[in-house]
């Protein structure tokens, strides 16, 4: 059984410049969740999401936005992309987290982001 | 708000000895408590969590933390650390009977093992 896989595994862009990040979700798993992690930094939630609506979201701007897809797949666009948005992005998924189960988050290995 | 306070950035040990890592936490009743590892280039792995029931819990690797109320603090130990636990900690807490599964993390800990 895979676990979370997340694509690419590096990506240098430049600021202005819009970039998407790729997480498919461990078999059986229905709810994705998206952190950043800043160098030093332990991750901060960005948003989760489940039945392709995002149900919550932490304190990132709109510049940060997310798809959901009918095979749980998710995608994690930035927009306007700044020096401070570097960092490695995680995702991860769950098993069905509406039925508030506290169900163990597993994590991909992260998408490196550098922003020149 | 929530949050986790990690007081310890980097903590060295020799093989072999004990280990003890330090978490608080702020939550306004017992939130969910996690601790993870992560290794370079590696997702992060929990390691235990504890809900409810029994203070002391058993995790994965030999691992162990204690839920203390009255200090709001979730330390992790280990009796006898192999030089493969070399990584970084981070302490976490969630939302208790909740279907949103956020998460708020640790600054963390970088263990780092002595020959």
């Amino acid at each position: 059984d895979a676990g979370v896989t997340q694509s690419p595994t590096h990506l240098i862009k430049t600021r202005g410049q819009q970039v998407t990040l790729r997480c498919s979700p461990k078999s059986g798993h229905d709810t994705v969740s998206w952190y950043q992690q800043a160098l030093g930094q332990g991750p901060q939630f960005i948003f989760q999401y489940y039945e392709e609506e995002e149900r919550q979201r932490g304190n990132f701007p709109d510049r940060f936005s997310g798809h959901q897809f009918p095979n749980y797949s998710s995608e994690l666009n930035v927009n306007a992309l700044l020096l401070g948005d570097s960092a490695l992005y995680l995702c991860a998924s769950i098993w069905r987290s509406r039925l508030a189960l506290g169900n163990e988050q597993f994590f991909g290995p992260g998408t490196r982001l550098t922003v020149l | 708000a929530q949050s986790v306070t990690q007081p310890d950035i980097h903590i060295t040990v020799s093989e072999g000895a004990s280990l003890e890592l330090r978490c608080n936490y702020s939550y306004g009743a017992t939130p969910y408590l996690f601790w993870y590892v992560q290794s370079p280039g590696q997702g992060l792995q929990l390691l235990l969590k504890y809900f409810s029931g029994d203070t002391l819990v058993q995790g994965i690797k030999g691992f162990e933390a204690e839920f203390k109320r009255s200090q709001s603090s979730f330390n992790l130990r280990k009796p006898s650390v192999h030089w493969s636990d070399a990584a970084e900690y981070f302490c976490a807490v969630g939302e208790p009977y909740s279907s949103a599964s956020k998460i708020i993390f640790g600054s963390g800990t970088r263990l780092s093992i002595r020959p």
